[in-house]
């Protein structure tokens, strides 16, 4: 059972806007950054959002990330087919101090 | 460039301890605010952080698997060390040596070694 909760699938066509969630508690997203990470299939994961809502180099602006109180969102608008994978979010956690991932959610591009 | 390259065994038996190596380039582990840490992710599961080695030689570790593991750095070599004892099947999974940049809820897992599967089986 992973200490961050997130849906397990979402799903859009090709140029929706999609939303993915993630939920914790006062010891993690509350009080500490959000962290998105993008696995394609067969790859390892990818630093996608970092501190809430920024972006490394690279990244598109068609991702974003939004955090309030215990839960953050990631949305991707123009979803595109190349935008499936696995997303997980991650924080630190002031109780065990140290990182925790949500269970990931596998985006399907329909 | 940044890589990151997971080597060790591919199979262990259970009660064996695991050891993997992580043997960076690109960046240097005394640099303040960079850590190298692990994270693994058994078949068709979640990831799941382990421990995090930063340049001080501050150590993390996840509390359920704190009396299991080990970890160690060789700044000169560029190497950091994850040692796992008493392993089981239920430790199969592939394991990811990371760069962590900034410090605590600031640090993200910058970039991502490609992962070793570690199965374990008698």
């Amino acid at each position: 059972q992973s200490v961050l909760t997130q849906p397990p699938s979402a799903s859009g066509t090709p140029g929706q806007r999609v939303t993915i969630s993630c939920s914790g508690s006062s010891s993690n997203i509350a009080t500490n950054y959000i962290y998105w990470y993008q696995q394609l299939p067969g790859t390892a994961p990818k630093l996608l959002i970092y501190k809430n809502n920024q972006r490394p180099s690279g990244v598109p602006d068609r991702f974003s990330g939004s955090k309030s109180g215990t839960s953050a969102s990631l949305a991707i608008t123009g979803l595109r087919s190349e935008d499936e994978a696995d997303f997980y979010c991650s924080a630190w956690d002031d109780s065990l101090s140290g990182w925790v991932f949500g269970g990931g959610t596998r985006l399907t591009v329909l | 460039q940044i890589t990151l390259q997971e080597s060790g065994p591919t199979l262990v038996k259970p009660t064996q301890t695991l050891t993997l190596t992580c043997t960076f380039s690109g960046f240097s582990l005394t640099t303040s605010g960079v850590g190298v840490g692990w994270i693994r992710q058994p078949p068709g599961k979640a990831l799941e952080w382990l421990t995090l080695i930063y340049w001080d030689d501050d150590k993390r570790f996840t509390p359920s698997l704190r009396n299991r593991l080990t970890i160690t750095k060789d700044t000169a070599k560029n190497q950091v060390f994850l040692t796992m004892t008493n392993m089981d099947p239920v430790d199969t999974a592939t394991y990811y040596c990371v760069l962590g940049l900034g410090q605590y809820q600031l640090l993200s897992f910058f970039s991502w070694g490609q992962g070793t599967l570690v199965t374990v089986s008698s």
